[in-house]
């Protein structure tokens, strides 16, 4: 079986700062890793995804974030946010392979603040 | 083309109603999926549909029946729902494959049952 838990359901930074978002993982097998930002009222939006090929994973929006096995995390960074990364971003994991049965943590809601 | 459309974006239904929320994708896609979401808390899955067979549900009840009449198309008809079936309702979907594919979400449907 799969999870993510992701840490902190509200987070608020300054625009300008450093946005860092938590996101751990459990699984029996490889993962793949993906971070979905949801605007209000909208559907879900790819930020990036790990699927092994490499560590560190750069997505839309200057978002990034590294797998580490050791610590089973992958959690998502953004050097210096701005007002419209104000949303809810949602970790999500899955084993791969046939159609995906996608597992997603409760969500962190960020907040950025002029 | 990147997109998956749902119509209608907003319904509102009494609970004797019948009502069908479509989806559609042009990616070229084997996979399509139903998701609800309530306020405040992740995507939940309801249904996967893999080459237009149903190959998931996540034992939601019956008033609810998904229909997938080609590879682009996606259904969901909806009988004597009740209040607590009010929520987001999301179409997503995505290849079908050894690797893991991201899946592509719709703008979604707020349904409001009265």
């Amino acid at each position: 079986a799969q999870s993510v838990t992701q840490l902190g359901s509200h987070v608020s930074v300054s625009e300008g700062a450093l946005v860092l978002l938590r996101c751990n993982y459990s699984s029996s097998v490889p993962p793949y890793l993906f971070w979905y930002v949801q605007y209000p009222n909208q559907g879900l939006q790819l930020l990036l995804k790990y699927t092994s090929a490499a560590t560190l994973v750069k997505g839309i929006n200057g978002f990034e974030a590294e797998f580490k096995k050791s610590e089973t995390s992958f959690h998502l960074t953004k050097p210096s946010a701005h007002m419209s990364d104000a949303a809810e971003y949602f970790c999500a994991v899955t084993k791969g392979g046939g159609y995906q049965k996608v597992t997603f943590g409760t969500g962190t809601k960020l907040q950025v603040i002029p | 083309d990147t997109e998956v459309t749902q119509t209608p974006k907003h319904l509102v239904m009494g609970m004797t109603n019948k009502k069908s929320l479509k989806c559609e994708q042009h990616m070229g896609h084997r996979a399509m999926y139903w998701y609800k979401q309530k306020a405040k808390k992740p995507p939940e899955l309801m249904f996967v549909y893999s080459y237009e067979k149903l190959s998931i549900n996540e034992s939601v009840p019956s008033r609810f029946s998904p229909e997938c009449p080609n590879s682009s198309l996606l259904n969901l008809h909806l009988h004597a729902l009740q209040p607590e079936d009010s929520a987001l309702y999301l179409c997503a979907s995505s290849q079908v494959g050894t690797e893991s594919y991201e899946q592509y979400f719709g703008p979604g449907t707020r349904l409001t049952v009265t």
